[in-house]
């Protein structure tokens, strides 16, 4: 059964600083990985959608990259902005065509 | 484009009641998904379908069940609700002639059992 965790579950910054959220998952054998955003009492929002065969994917200030061997992705949003808070989630689709969550990363960014 | 829609929004059950959640997608996608969202966890999967008349088991499906008579359509039921219910409800929809199968989500139904 494939695992996402997210660390660290909380993160507070100041406006401008960039931000590193991580992801890992236990089963490498994935058919790709996809990042979310979710403002409260909403949906989600995807944000970059990474194929098992890319190593990075690019969207405006936010840049994501994945590991398959190593189990692991990170998603750098860079020059963060108050606007940017929000709790962003990882999602992993396996060869079964089923998405495994973690639990997110709620960011603040203060002004 | 609407996307995907949920029916209701809000709802508070009693213990033992029934109800049904409506998800609609406009996108002629394949593949739909119902979710449910707890504080501190990651949404996990209840059940799914891939075409119109077909249904699957998720990860969470006890207590609930589901149809696809249209292939617009995915329903949620809850049969006899548990205060383990409570939660919030996401609906998905991905498309099966993409290589990417993106996940498109709806806004979700936050439903208290009490």
């Amino acid at each position: 059964k494939q695992e996402v965790t997210q660390i660290p579950a909380a993160l507070s910054v100041p406006e401008g600083e960039n931000l590193v959220l991580n992801c890992s998952f236990t089963d490498s054998a994935i058919y790709n990985l996809q990042w979310f955003r979710q403002d409260p009492g909403k949906g989600l929002t995807s944000l970059l959608l990474i194929q098992s065969s890319q190593r990075e994917q690019t969207s405006g200030r936010l840049n994501a990259s994945l590991d398959k061997s190593s189990g692991r992705s990170t998603l750098y949003i860079a020059a963060s902005q108050p606007g940017d808070s929000a709790t962003y989630l990882c999602a992993v689709r396996g060869n079964d065509y089923k998405l495994s969550f973690g639990a997110g990363t709620t960011v603040t960014v203060r002004a | 484009n609407a996307g995907v829609t949920q029916t209701p929004k809000f709802r508070v059950l009693k213990t033992g009641q029934s109800m049904t959640l409506l998800c609609a997608q406009d996108m002629n996608h394949e593949y739909m998904y119902w979710y449910r969202q707890d504080p501190g966890m990651g949404l996990r999967l209840i059940h799914y379908s891939v075409g119109e008349g077909t249904t699957a088991k998720g990860e969470v499906p006890d207590g609930y069940n589901v149809s696809r008579l249209k292939k617009q359509n995915f329903l949620l039921g809850l049969e006899s609700a548990a205060p383990s219910q409570t939660s919030v409800y996401f609906c998905a929809s991905s498309q099966l002639q993409t290589d990417s199968y993106e996940q498109y989500f709806g806004p979700g139904t936050r439903l208290t059992v009490t």
